[in-house]
This record gives structure tokens, sequence and C-alpha cells, in this order.
């Protein structure tokens, strides 16, 4: 079965810094990877996910994500954050056998300094 | 489409009270998942429909709960009796796939057992 971590609880940034949004994964072959944002008293929303093939992918709200196979990583990249994007920040992982399931990580919470 | 309906948004009750959350999934999805959210645990899926039928309730924490989707619209998850430690965010999500897919995520219902 997968498992995922997410090394930070809360991340702090000033408006306008790039971001990064660490993700590690564990499984036996490669995953389906997912980045879902949490605004306060919302559900979760997907901003980007990875299958197969260009390992930088592009989401929406200006974030992207790249997998890395050696690091078993999928961090999250924005160049420039905006107050807007303070919100929790969810890595997935869903195995690629049919009965596998998505396992979500813990979250980091994105603080934006003015 | 209004997206995945949620009801109610918070709810309060007394341990050993019955309760239950329903969830209305977006017309056409043919996945429906219950998770439960906690600081200390996270995000857990709790149990999946598909066409309506439960697939997978290795999640379901004990017999005390138990959930049902009498139709393609509708589904409850039920908590009889509920006691302090089920208190927890549950979301409802649904999908067109199982996991490979965006899964839409409602609101969320806040339930609190005193």
């Amino acid at each position: 079965a997968q498992s995922v971590t997410q090394p930070d609880i809360h991340i702090t940034v000033s408006e306008g810094a790039s971001l990064e949004l660490r993700c590690n994964y564990s499984y036996g072959a490669t995953p389906y990877l997912f980045w879902y944002v949490q605004s306060p008293g919302q559900g979760l929303q997907l901003l980007l996910k990875y299958f197969s093939g260009d390992t930088l992918v592009q989401g929406i709200k200006g974030f992207e994500a790249e997998f890395k196979r050696s690091q078993s990583s999928f961090n999250l990249r924005k160049p420039s954050v905006h107050w807007s994007d303070a919100a929790e920040y969810f890595c997935a992982v869903g195995g690629r056998n049919r009965d596998d399931k998505i396992i979500f990580g813990k979250g980091t919470r994105l603080h934006i300094l003015p | 489409d209004a997206g995945v309906i949620q009801s109610p948004r918070h709810e309060v009750t007394e341990m050993g009270q019955e309760v239950t959350l329903r969830c209305k999934p977006i017309s056409g999805h043919d996945y429906l998942f219950w998770y439960r959210q906690t600081m200390m645990r996270g995000l857990e899926l709790l149990i999946y429909f598909n066409n309506n039928v439960p697939i997978d309730d290795s999640g379901m924490p004990e017999d005390r709960f138990s959930a049902k989707m009498p139709n393609a619209s509708f589904s409850t998850l039920k908590i009889q009796p509920s006691e302090p430690r089920d208190s927890a965010v549950y979301f409802c999500a649904s999908s067109q796939d199982a996991f490979l897919l965006e899964q839409y995520f409602g609101p969320g219902t806040r339930l609190t057992v005193t």
C-alpha cells in the first residue's frame, strides 16, 4: 500500500515570495499524485495531478508540481504567492491497482505575511 | 451544477444520540466517498460507493458507523450512538472514477459531540 508524508505542518511566506511545499510518497511503482487545496470552511479542491509523462505539471491558480522519482517527491511550487493562497494544502497518492485507494497527507497550512 | 451538497453544515449533539449526515453528489458521478477529517488523523476515507453499492467500508471505525446510498442522488452517514471522539469534520465527495479522476468535495459537516 502507498503512503504519503508532508513534512511541514505550517509554512509562512511573505506575499510575493516564492513557495515550495514538500511531499514525499512511498509506493512500489509510479503512483498517481495529486495536490488539493482547502480554504477555511470549505471542501478540498484539486490543484493538479500527475499520472504519467512530463514530470512538471501545471495546475490552476498558478501552481505547478514536479515529480521526482529518484527522491520519491512531488513538491508543489508557486513563483509568487498572493494573500488569497493562504489555505491548507494536501498531497495525495493513489496506487495503480484498481483496488488501491487514495491516501491523503496530513496537510500543510500556508500563512501569508502582508 | 451546484456541486456536492452536504447537510447539515454544523451539528452539535450529546453523547449517545443518533446523528445522520446527508450528501447529494454531483449528477452523473458514479462514485461517492465519505471522509472524516481530524487534527490528529488528518483526512481518512471511511467508505465509498460505486453506482449506489458500497465497495469498501474498511475505513469505517466501528459498528456504530453506517452508510447508505438508496439512490444515485442521496447518501447518508449515520452514527449511533455518538461519542465525543466522533467529533470531526465529515466530507462527502463524488467522482466519475474511483480514484483516478478529480474528487469533488462538499463543504463538510462539522460534528461536535458533547
